[in-house]
């Protein structure tokens, strides 16, 4: 069974932190990884996606991916309260164009 | 770019009746259309994948006959809730991709069967 798993949260930062989310996942031949952001009733929104082993920067947000761990985190710069959200882990598995989606993380950020 | 919409953003219908559900891409031609369904507080579980002009590739678990779908054009995939009963409410999802792997996903659809 390919899993992958979020810590379900919530993570609370002060509003100026760093706001650190973390997946891992089981299949070793996924290469392509995703961060969504879903508040509360609506459906997800790409935040950003990363293929290659290291960091990749996007604004506020970077995400960090370690093929070796199977691991994949998203950090987020300067939160904010609108980053309050469910952030949700997607691996694309090996071979198809299916997502398996974490439980998501939920995000708190303290004004 | 790359917007998906979906039609009816929400419905509420009786217990016996079937329920459409449109998803279209407005801006670009999706090679592959994703329908997901999440329940309250959990996570996107995937239902079916479509390619259009054939059929719909269902996961393990979820019924070809009572969820229908269509995706007839490279932007439109439509499924169909035949027979709804209370525990089909739920928040249906569609995504579509384009030539990459990214999904981009559309507003949702809100169903609830009294």
């Amino acid at each position: 069974q390919k899993e992958v798993e979020q810590n379900s949260g919530p993570l609370s930062v002060p509003e100026g932190a760093i706001a650190s989310l973390n997946c891992t996942y089981s299949d070793r031949g996924s290469q392509s990884f995703f961060w969504y952001r879903q508040y509360s009733g609506k459906s997800p929104e790409l935040i950003m996606f990363i293929y290659s082993n290291g960091d990749k920067e996007d604004g506020r947000f970077t995400a960090q991916l370690n093929k070796a761990s199977q691991y994949v985190s998203l950090l987020i710069r300067d939160s904010q309260p609108s980053d309050s959200a469910t952030y949700l882990c997607a691996v694309k598995t090996s071979g198809t164009y299916k997502y398996i989606f974490g439980t998501g993380t939920r995000l708190k950020v303290l004004a | 770019g790359a917007v998906v919409s979906q039609h009816p953003s929400w419905v509420i219908c009786k217990s016996g009746t079937s329920v459409k559900i449109e998803c279209r891409s407005l801006d670009f031609q999706a090679t592959t259309m994703f329908w997901y369904r999440q329940f309250p507080k959990q996570s996107l579980m995937l239902m079916a994948t479509s390619n259009e002009g054939s059929k719909a590739t269902y996961e393990q678990g979820v019924e070809k006959d009572k969820f229908l779908i269509n995706h007839a054009s490279l932007t439109l995939s439509t499924l169909t809730v035949t027979s709804a009963h209370p525990e089909d409410s739920s928040f249906y999802i569609c995504s579509a991709r384009e030539r990459g792997n990214e999904q981009f996903f559309g507003p949702g659809t809100r169903l609830t069967v009294l």
